[in-house]
């Protein structure tokens, strides 16, 4: 499978906690995305970062990105009951226009 | 301004029933995609288009056909449906968005479809 390993798999905090989660690759990238989708809904995107780029800031969201490890991580500050929702990365294989998911990262905010 | 439209929202088919999906997009961007999202998982790259006139497989393009219309449209075809098909089905384009910015993928609200 060509697919992306997120972990955990499943994640629960407590409100005003950070939550931390982790993607995997397999291919060469020309960039790597993260997304959030609530239950049984469509994704909405969140952030984007470069192949090129090291870290990226986005409100309460912080991507980093190691190309060497093949690896990404989201970390999300602060976090809130409106954050509970799966979250997924997906990577441009460069040279195309391929994008591949990740399996998935399901956050649940407790209040 | 609709952004992704997919129809329809829900399907129910028998074995060997085949159907379209359709997917159409306003925001003039050349490529579109078709995912399969099982429950608990990721999705899964059914096939795409890079531009109008070309489809490539992705990840799991089996038991399944597309046309890119035109610019806007991009269909998904079952031939023969099979319980294995059972999924939702995301359709998306990719560009940039009304407010510019990063290129990003854009989403449909999905079709939950069930083969009995």
């Amino acid at each position: 499978s060509q697919q992306g390993e997120e972990d955990p798999q499943a994640l629960s905090i407590q409100e005003g906690e950070n939550a931390t989660m982790n993607c995997s690759y397999k291919t060469s990238i020309n960039n790597l995305q993260w997304y959030r989708q609530n239950s049984g809904r469509g994704l909405v995107h969140l952030i984007l970062i470069r192949s090129n780029e090291r870290e990226k800031h986005s409100g309460r969201l912080r991507v980093t990105l190691d190309t060497s490890k093949k690896s990404s991580s989201l970390l999300i500050t602060a976090s809130r009951a409106a954050d509970t929702a799966s979250y997924f990365c997906a990577t441009l294989t460069s040279g195309t226009y391929k994008y591949i998911f990740g399996t998935g990262t399901r956050l649940k905010v407790l209040a | 301004n609709a952004g992704v439209t997919q129809t329809p929202k829900f399907q129910v088919l028998k074995t060997g029933q085949s159907m379209t999906l359709q997917c159409a997009q306003d925001m003039n961007h050349n490529s579109m995609y078709w995912y399969r999202q099982d429950p608990g998982m990721g999705l899964r790259l059914i096939y795409y288009s890079a531009s109008e006139g070309t489809t490539d497989k992705g990840e799991v393009p089996n038991g399944y056909n597309v046309s890119r219309l035109n610019k806007r449209e991009f269909s998904l075809r079952l031939e023969s449906a099979a319980p294995s098909q059972t999924s939702v089905y995301f359709c998306a384009s990719w560009g940039r968005g009304r407010l510019a910015g990063n290129n990003e993928q854009f989403f449909g609200p999905g079709t939950r479809l069930t083969v009995l």
